[in-house]
């Protein structure tokens, strides 16, 4: 069936460094790939979407890139800060009308 | 906040019984899916309701059931609980034509507990 792969699992950088998460997706049909930031506790939160007509989307310290042809997309951010912490999902919607989420990335910030 | 609230917060509950979670939907958002996150993983997702009829599963069993109401409001049941069955339930609603591809706004979720 289709599937979402994300790495890292786990990813520690220092605090104003960037982060890159990526994510590979196996569904050619997927058109629409979303990025969720999950903070302990709490409901997951979109922070960035991209559609499969766009190549690359930012929002401030934000972006995201999409490889049709690779069948892989990344988020990126930059200048990171403490309140970046938080499990980020990747996820893709295809032809089977499910949002397949990825594993999850564990980002954490070192002051 | 999103405005999509769940209740109850916490459930515990024994295998074998049976469970409805709620979910109130953001005014207006026609568009309900529902979603099992196990401790360390990503959100599966169980169903979305579109105007009231389910339209669109993922791969759970027939016991996981839900309904939705005109009033943005919707359940999910699950019957014959089963240890796995043990999770964070999240409910997500969207604005649109009842397209996976809509916009998602989450509710805080309910955590169950199958003992």
């Amino acid at each position: 069936g289709e599937n979402v792969e994300q790495h890292p699992s786990t990813l520690s950088v220092q605090e104003g460094d960037s982060a890159v998460i990526k994510c590979t997706y196996s569904d050619s049909a997927s058109n629409y790939f979303p990025w969720y930031k999950q903070e302990l506790g709490k409901r997951p939160q979109l922070i960035i979407d991209i559609r499969s007509n766009v190549g690359e989307k930012k929002d401030q310290r934000i972006a995201v890139t999409l490889n049709k042809t690779a069948k892989h997309f990344s988020l990126h951010i930059t200048e990171t800060q403490p309140e970046d912490s938080a499990v980020y999902f990747c996820a893709a919607a295809g032809s089977n009308y499910q949002l397949i989420w990825g594993a999850g990335t564990k980002l954490i910030i070192k002051p | 906040e999103t405005g999509v609230t769940q209740s109850p917060t916490h459930l515990i509950k024994t295998r074998g019984q049976q469970v409805t979670l709620r979910c109130s939907s953001q005014s207006g958002h026609n568009t309900v899916s529902w979603y099992q996150q196990a401790l360390g993983q990503g959100p599966q997702f169980i169903f979305q309701y579109y105007r009231e009829e389910e339209n669109g599963r993922g791969n759970f069993p027939p016991r996981f059931s839900g309904l939705q109401f005109p009033n943005y409001s919707s359940e999910l049941n699950v019957n014959a609980l089963e240890l796995d069955d043990s999770a964070l339930y999240l409910c997500a609603s969207s604005l649109g034509l009842g397209r996976i591809t809509d916009t998602q706004y989450f509710g805080p979720g309910t955590r169950l507990t199958v003992l």
